[in-house]
């Protein structure tokens, strides 16, 4: 049982290029979500997936798009790169109907732009 | 709008002492509370979760309770360890798949 993994560890991108962050789960949640975190802030919300094929948008979604084909993945997607999303983040998975179950957060990807 | 405010901002103490970590939050209408831990360069660990009809939770040397009309959570930390070194982050469920954090409290526990 790996939990929820996460793709690359690092990433440094220039102003204007696009990439992908993978992000993986195995325990069948059906709730995952994307939190960016910068200095000095909390976590704040992406975007998040209720079950696959259902996605809606967080406190800061501008700059990103996700999709969630299957139970397991939800890639995050960042179009056109800029040097403010300069920032480490997380993926996140939990169940829907369990209130006493936490949210299972994968290790990070800190990512750069210049 | 709910806003999750965690003070101090950082505390340094001797290993061996008891401490409360603070937090505050600003819309007493939440689903739950969870106190996360963080290490350097890692993701966030669960430590307690406080459902909104709960008034506290224990697990070994860590106690969080919850004023749901006061606003406030404290995480209670008994004979800290240089290994309770760590960011600790205050979480608030506020209903609608949506969690609030706070910036968190970075201890550090000298030996």
């Amino acid at each position: 049982n790996a939990g929820v993994t996460q793709t690359p560890k690092f990433q440094v991108l220039k102003t204007g290029q696009s990439m992908t962050l993978q992000c993986a789960q195995d325990m069948n949640h059906e709730y995952m979500s994307w939190y960016r975190q910068d200095p000095g802030m909390g976590l704040r919300l992406i975007h998040y997936s209720v079950g696959a094929g259902i996605t809606d948008q967080g406190e800061v979604p501008n700059g990103y798009n996700v999709s969630r084909s299957t139970t397991e993945d939800f890639p995050l997607r960042l179009l056109s790169a800029a040097p403010s999303q300069t920032s480490v983040y997380f993926c996140a998975s939990s169940y829907l109907d369990r209130p006493t179950d936490t949210q299972y957060f994968g290790p990070g990807t800190r990512l750069t732009v210049l | 709008k709910q806003e999750v405010t965690q003070i101090p901002a950082a505390l340094s103490v001797p290993e061996g002492e008891n401490l409360v970590l603070n937090c505050s939050f600003t819309d007493s209408a939440i689903y739950n509370l969870q106190w996360f831990r963080q290490d350097p360069g890692k993701g966030l660990t669960s430590l307690l979760l406080i459902q909104s009809s709960q008034r506290e939770q224990t697990s070994g040397r860590l106690n969080a309770s919850l004023d749901k009309s006061s606003g406030r959570s404290t995480l209670y930390i008994a004979a800290s360890q240089p290994g309770d070194s760590a960011t600790y982050l205050c979480a608030v469920n506020t209903g609608g798949f949506k969690t609030i954090f706070g910036a968190g409290t970075r201890l550090f526990v000298k030996a």
